[in-house]
């Protein structure tokens, strides 16, 4: 049984270019949550996802960044135009239930902006 | 608001014991987390414990949580060599809570 991943695991992109981001949650999770780290930081929440639905995006960014899980493939974490402060590393974690205790996370994206 | 505040550095001398302090803010945390999280990995969950109990322990490590002055602690028996990571403490408020607050991890070296 596959854990949660997520591709690329390193991502390399130039200023106002975009980067898409690729969770695919574990087998039989519908729940999926998107965490970002900042260097020497502790992960902070962005948005949960059922399928097809946006529960919470109070962590979201207001302006270029975007979230979908759609019913069929994986979910897709989107930054449009970058800049270098979205130099992070991206954490995807899924739940089969959103009331389960524990979320469990994949390895990660590292997006690095030039 | 919600707030998790750890220390940032531990130094430990192999064999010995490791204790990892961690507070928090939110009353209303249901669920105390700590993970473990190695150079360019992901976070894998080491325990939990619900705010409804004192302790818990698993193996090496023990869970203490002092609910009334919001206070966790992390304590790593015997401490190893594979045991040097970024130590994450994490709270949830309840089932319906979306998201985990961490801290800002402790950061655990072994010295021989």
């Amino acid at each position: 049984n596959a854990g949660v991943m997520q591709n690329p695991r390193h991502l390399v992109r130039r200023r106002g270019q975009e980067a898409r981001l690729r969770c695919s949650p574990m087998k039989g999770h519908s729940h999926v949550y998107w965490y970002r780290q900042l260097p020497e930081e502790g992960l902070k929440f962005m948005v949960y996802l059922q399928k097809e639905n946006i529960i919470d995006e109070s962590g979201m960014p207001k302006e270029r960044f975007s979230a979908e899980f759609p019913k069929e493939g994986p979910s897709i974490l989107r930054i449009q135009q970058v800049v270098r402060g979205d130099s992070a590393a991206y954490f995807c974690a899924s739940s089969r239930r959103h009331e389960d205790n524990e979320q469990f996370f994949g390895p990660g994206t590292r997006l690095t902006v030039l | 608001g919600e707030d998790v505040e750890q220390s940032l550095f531990l130094s430990v001398r192999e064999g010995d014991s490791s204790v990892i302090n961690c507070t928090y803010t939110d009353s209303s945390s249901t669920y105390l987390y700590w993970y473990k999280q190695e150079p360019g990995a992901g976070l894998q969950l080491l325990t939990y414990i619900f705010s409804n109990m004192d302790m818990k322990q698993d193996q090496r490590l023990t869970v203490l949580l002092n609910k009334k002055d919001k206070h966790l602690s992390l304590r790593i028996a015997d401490t190893q060599t594979g045991d040097s990571a970024i130590y994450f403490c994490a709270e949830r408020g309840g089932s319906s809570a979306s998201k985990i607050i961490f801290g800002s991890g402790t950061r655990l070296s072994i010295r021989p």
